[in-house]
């Protein structure tokens, strides 16, 4: 399965501080995909990846891949209460995409 | 607002009762997707149309039967549910083609199922 997997399953900030999270993934694929998620909403597409790519940014968002070791990061800096959400990482080729379980951030004012 | 839709946002549902959910698209994509998702669990990918033609059937059980009867709108016929299948499910459309990876997936806020 080319399943992401997120770490940590949750994680609790200071507004103002930084929040990483990790994914992982067994295949290899053609993109990597960060999504956030509001609670009870539907996913909203935050940054796409290429393969070839090894840092992206948009906005406060950083995000990082290292396909030798299948694994992507997500940095947000500078946290703010909205940014309380989960997020999933999202792999696949072609027309499907899987996600994984997601990390849960609160930010705490 | 995504640019896709899906209704209704909330539906309770008996055992032996026969539902439908809607998403239509307004993006002018060219492939869309059911997805069921239950707490503390990934995202489970139910099925894909791309063009119209179903691509992708995760071993769902016959109970859920999609349908699409156009590049924008796509169904989930729903019947004899079991209270696991109790979930949000949410469909999503996305311009994709082979070789340049899956595009960017546009999200619907969701159908919140609850099977009594």
């Amino acid at each position: 399965s080319q399943q992401g997997e997120e770490d940590p399953q949750a994680l609790s900030i200071q507004e103002g501080e930084n929040a990483t999270m990790n994914c992982s993934y067994k295949t290899s694929i053609n993109n990597l995909q960060w999504y956030r998620q509001n609670s009870g909403r539907g996913l909203v597409h935050l940054i796409l990846i290429r393969s070839n790519e090894r840092e992206k940014h948009s906005g406060r968002l950083r995000v990082t891949l290292d396909t030798s070791k299948k694994s992507s990061s997500l940095l947000i800096t500078a946290s703010r209460a909205a940014d309380t959400a989960s997020y999933f990482c999202a792999t696949g080729s072609d027309y499907k995409l899987s996600f994984g379980a997601g990390t849960t951030v609160t930010v705490r004012a | 607002e995504t640019g896709v839709t899906q209704t209704p946002r909330h539906l309770v549902m008996g055992m032996t009762n026969k539902k439908s959910l809607k998403c239509e698209q307004h993006l002018g994509h060219n492939a869309m997707y059911w997805y069921k998702q239950s707490a503390k669990k990934p995202l489970e990918l139910m099925f894909v149309y791309s063009l119209e033609e179903r691509v992708e059937n995760n071993s769902v059980p016959s109970r859920f039967s999609p349908e699409c009867p156009n590049s924008s709108h796509l169904f989930l016929h729903l019947h004899t549910l079991q209270p696991e299948d109790s979930a949000l499910y949410l469909c999503a459309s996305s311009q994709s083609g082979a070789g340049i990876g899956a595009g960017e997936l546009f999200f619907g806020e969701g159908s919140r199922l609850t099977v009594l």
